[in-house]
Formats: C-alpha cells, sequence, structure tokens
C-alpha cells in the first residue's frame, strides 16, 4: 500500500524567501514521485517527478525536490518565492508499470506576501 | 496543455439523478483516469482505463460507473447522484510511452443539492 503525507496544510512565506514544502511517503516498492501544482480553478500540472535516475529533481517554474530513501521524504524547495508561486501544491506517490495509479497528499496552500 | 477536455465544466443536479461526466482525448493514449477531488482529501482515484472496454476499481469507486467504448472518451457515470458526491472530478491521461506521468484535465465541478 502507499500512503503520502503532506505536513502543514497552509504554508505562508514573504516574497524572496525560500519555500519549503514537506512530504513523506510510504510504498512497498520503489517509488515514482510526483509534485503538482494547482493554481485557482485549474487542473493540476506537473511540476516535477522522480524516477530513481538522480536523488536531486529539477522542475519547472526553478523548483526542485530531493528524493531521501532514508528519512522516506521528497520535499520541495525553491529558494526565492514569488507572488506567482502562490497556489496549492500536491505530493503523489505510484508505483512502476503501466497503470500507474498515484495516491496523493492532502495538499499544501502556499501563500506568498509582499 | 494536456490534450484533454472535460464536459460539461460546471453542473448542479438534484439527488436521485443520473450524471454522466465526459473525458475526451484527441492521441490515443492508452491509460486514463477519474479522480474527485475533496477539500482535506487531496485527489482519489474513482476509476481507470487501460484501453477500450477494459476498466477497473479505484480508491472510492462506490457509487459510480465507467464505460470505455472508444480510446478517445472515458465516460464516468452517477447512476443516482448522492449530496456526498459533490465534487471536482478530474480526468488525466499518460502519455506514449510514459505510462507513469498522469497528466490531468481542468476539472467538472459538479454540485448535487
Amino acid at each position: 500500500a502507499q500512503s503520502v503525507t503532506q505536513l502543514g496544510s497552509h504554508v505562508s512565506v514573504s516574497e524572496g524567501a525560500l519555500v519549503l514544502l514537506r512530504c513523506n511517503y510510504s510504498s512497498s516498492v520503489p517509488p515514482y514521485l510526483f509534485w503538482y501544482v494547482q493554481y485557482p480553478n485549474q487542473g493540476l500540472q506537473l511540476l516535477l517527478k522522480y524516477t530513481s535516475a538522480a536523488t536531486l529533481v529539477k522542475g519547472i517554474n526553478g523548483f526542485e525536490a530531493e528524493f531521501k530513501k532514508s528519512e522516506t521524504s521528497f520535499h520541495l524547495t525553491k529558494p526565492s518565492a514569488h507572488m506567482s508561486d502562490a497556489a496549492e501544491y500536491f505530493c503523489a506517490v505510484g508505483g512502476t508499470g503501466g497503470g500507474n495509479k498515484l495516491t496523493f497528499g492532502t495538499g499544501t496552500q502556499l501563500k506568498v506576501e509582499l | 496543455d494536456a490534450g484533454i477536455t472535460q464536459s460539461p465544466r460546471h453542473k448542479v443536479t438534484e439527488t436521485g439523478t443520473p450524471v454522466t461526466l465526459r473525458c475526451h482525448q484527441t492521441e490515443n493514449h492508452r491509460y486514463m483516469y477519474w479522480y474527485r477531488q475533496d477539500p482535506g482529501h487531496g485527489l482519489r482515484l474513482i476509476h481507470y482505463s487501460y484501453g477500450v472496454k477494459d476498466t477497473d476499481k479505484g480508491e472510492v469507486s462506490d457509487g459510480y460507473s465507467v464505460s470505455r467504448s472508444k480510446t478517445e472518451d472515458f465516460l464516468l457515470t452517477l447512476e443516482s447522484a448522492t449530496s456526498s458526491q459533490t465534487s471536482v472530478y478530474f480526468c488525466a491521461i499518460t502519455k506514449g510511452a510514459d505510462t507513469d506521468t498522469q497528466y490531468f484535465g481542468p476539472g467538472t465541478r459538479l454540485t448535487v443539492l
């Protein structure tokens, strides 16, 4: 069985500050891990994914995430927050192979303040 | 743009009525999924399909059925809608050989009164 825990349903940062969104996972198989972003009234957009090729994954819009097997974590970071980063972020875990079913975390709403 | 359209985008219906939501893709991708999104729950898988007439249940399939008679269309049916099915419904696909990454449609907001 797979599960994802996102710590903090709401995170607030100042513009220019570091963004850190936390994700811990549980999986019985080597996982595929994803971060998605959702802007208001839109669908989910893929930010980045981990597929075991490299532990540090770079995504779009300056975001990156590091896979740490020992901590079962896949935290999302961005060095400097921008107002346009305000959105809801979802971490998801999936197994390998076709028909991959994803299990999502409950989401973290990021607020960026001036 | 994931190349997915969902219809309708918004619907209000009454308890006990049947409702069908449509997901349409134009590139003949094999895998398609239906999720529901609710506050505090993230997204939860309802049903998925791995080909024409090949479907399977997800985590929250009770009260829902699906059909896929053509590659491009994946239909989600609520046989008798209940207020607990008020939600935002998202369709997702995988593309080509990358069957691990899902791409999402714009969603359908369904309200059951």
